[in-house]
């Protein structure tokens, strides 16, 4: 049973366009949702998260928006740049000290010059 | 800076063979995490510790085993590789918050 989905396996956009990648999430235990980012061949790398008591975070070109009663959460990429293009995994912990994720499938994101 | 480092990047081993992938990390960390990574399936958690000799079953354990005998070396161990283990190994950490740091990763692959 997947608790954490991505239903867009990949997400083509024009530079300088706006990206959207969404993450949905079954499980209400959950309180704590990141993003990370990964290029072939490395590790992920953190790049955003959000509380269970925010609606939304923002970081540079980054945001997070989180729909606590659609249990949906998306990242917004403003402007998209080619370096963007890698993988984006949505992750969720529900806290309560175990400090496990849970990951989606992924997003691949190509961003076209 | 955290720094979580893995002795290999890239691996060749042949079906039978036991298999040993070393994760180091440097920030004192108290819980470490081994993940596998495949095409269309995300990261798969496969064990963490949460202290020394300490060891917990992730989602798929079967066919690996775990070692932590020092605070900053977790260590995976394939004990006959099969064909199916070929994959992405990704070693994860962190201290008292959700957001773990992780290693370049270990290309494996099972012959």
């Amino acid at each position: 049973d997947q608790q954490v989905k991505q239903n867009s396996p990949s997400l083509s956009v024009q530079e300088g366009r706006i990206s959207i990648l969404n993450c949905d999430y079954t499980n209400s235990m959950f309180d704590y949702f990141l993003w990370y980012k990964k290029y072939p061949a490395e590790g992920p790398t953190f790049l955003i998260s959000i509380s269970s008591i925010k609606d939304k975070n923002e970081d540079g070109r980054f945001t997070v928006f989180l729909n606590k009663s659609a249990k949906h959460l998306s990242l917004h990429i403003v402007p998209s740049q080619p370096g963007d293009s890698a993988v984006y995994f949505c992750a969720a912990s529900s806290g309560a000290g175990s400090y496990q994720l849970t990951f989606g499938k992924g997003t691949k994101l190509s961003v076209i010059p | 800076d955290v720094k979580v480092t893995q002795s290999s990047r890239y691996l060749v081993k042949r079906t039978g063979e036991k298999v040993f992938l070393e994760c180091v990390q440097d920030m004192d960390h108290e819980n470490m995490f081994w993940y596998r990574q495949d095409p269309g399936l995300g990261l798969r958690l496969i064990y963490f510790s949460y202290d020394v000799k300490m060891k917990e079953k992730g989602d798929i354990p079967e066919g690996y085993s775990v070692s932590r005998e020092k605070k900053e070396r977790f260590s995976l161990i394939l004990e006959s590789a099969s064909t199916n283990q070929t994959s992405m190994y990704l070693c994860a950490s962190n201290i008292n918050t959700d957001t773990q740091y992780f290693g370049p990763g270990t290309r494996l692959t099972v012959l």
